[in-house]
């Protein structure tokens, strides 16, 4: 198994650009975690679903983001219109049993600068 | 509500030294804690978790619900130690959830020079 894959690695991007990060969760796992990470913040959870249903979204900054994950081996997370205070690396993770062992597998994370 | 706390962003100790990197907790609950780490270049990974009690890469970590911490320690520290360490703690997503998240801290950057 691959692992968590995401995609772009980097991107950069100019103020007001929409922006859509994409996540293959490993397959069998039922529960997906988006995260973002910043020097001044650490690793902030966005959002997470089980089962593609979003379970909390209280995590996502501002309207500006939202995330879909419309079948089990598929999610995006996008930021329309993109602001420089958004760049940051974002991380999708997957895991079984809703953290029964406390594990989570992360991608290599998707580095985003927004100019 | 849930919080990790790892007080220092940067520490640098010299190859052979002891390490210790800090973690404090709050938590009303019950907590499990967990040590995470990013090697350069590598993907965010588990260390390791309190309740196996086990000592990976040399690494131990003891849960004291007293002083609410739970210290990564390691004897003597090696090059390839050298990389971003995360402490978090498994709790609900919500008071009465049935569904969990897992909290980190802001993380503590390890540096160890030759």
């Amino acid at each position: 198994d691959a692992g968590v894959i995401q995609s772009p690695r980097h991107e950069v991007t100019e103020m007001g650009q929409e922006v859509t990060l994409r996540c293959k969760p490993i397959s069998g796992h039922d529960y997906l975690f988006w995260y973002r990470q910043t020097m001044m913040r650490g690793l902030e959870l966005l959002i997470y679903f089980n089962n593609n249903v979003p379970i909390d979204d209280s995590g996502m900054p501002e309207d500006r983001f939202s995330a879909k994950m419309p079948n089990a081996s598929f999610s995006t997370l996008k930021i329309q219109p993109s602001e420089p205070r958004d760049s940051a690396v974002y991380f999708c993770a997957s895991s079984s049993r809703d953290l029964n062992t406390g594990e989570l597998f992360f991608g290599e994370g998707s580095r985003l600068t927004v100019l | 509500a849930q919080r990790v706390t790892q007080p220092e962003k940067l520490l640098s100790v010299f190859k052979g030294a002891p390490v210790e990197l800090k973690c404090n907790y709050s938590y009303s609950g019950s907590p499990e804690l967990f040590w995470y780490v990013q090697y350069s270049r590598q993907r965010l990974q588990l260390l390791l978790r309190h309740i196996s009690r086990e000592s990976i890469k040399g690494f131990t970590a003891d849960l004291n619900k007293g002083e609410t911490s739970f210290h990564l320690k390691k004897p003597f520290a090696q090059e390839e130690d050298s990389a971003m360490y995360y402490c978090a703690l498994k709790g609900p997503l919500y008071s009465g959830a049935g569904s969990y998240q897992l909290t980190f801290g802001k993380g503590t950057k390890l540096s160890v020079i030759p």
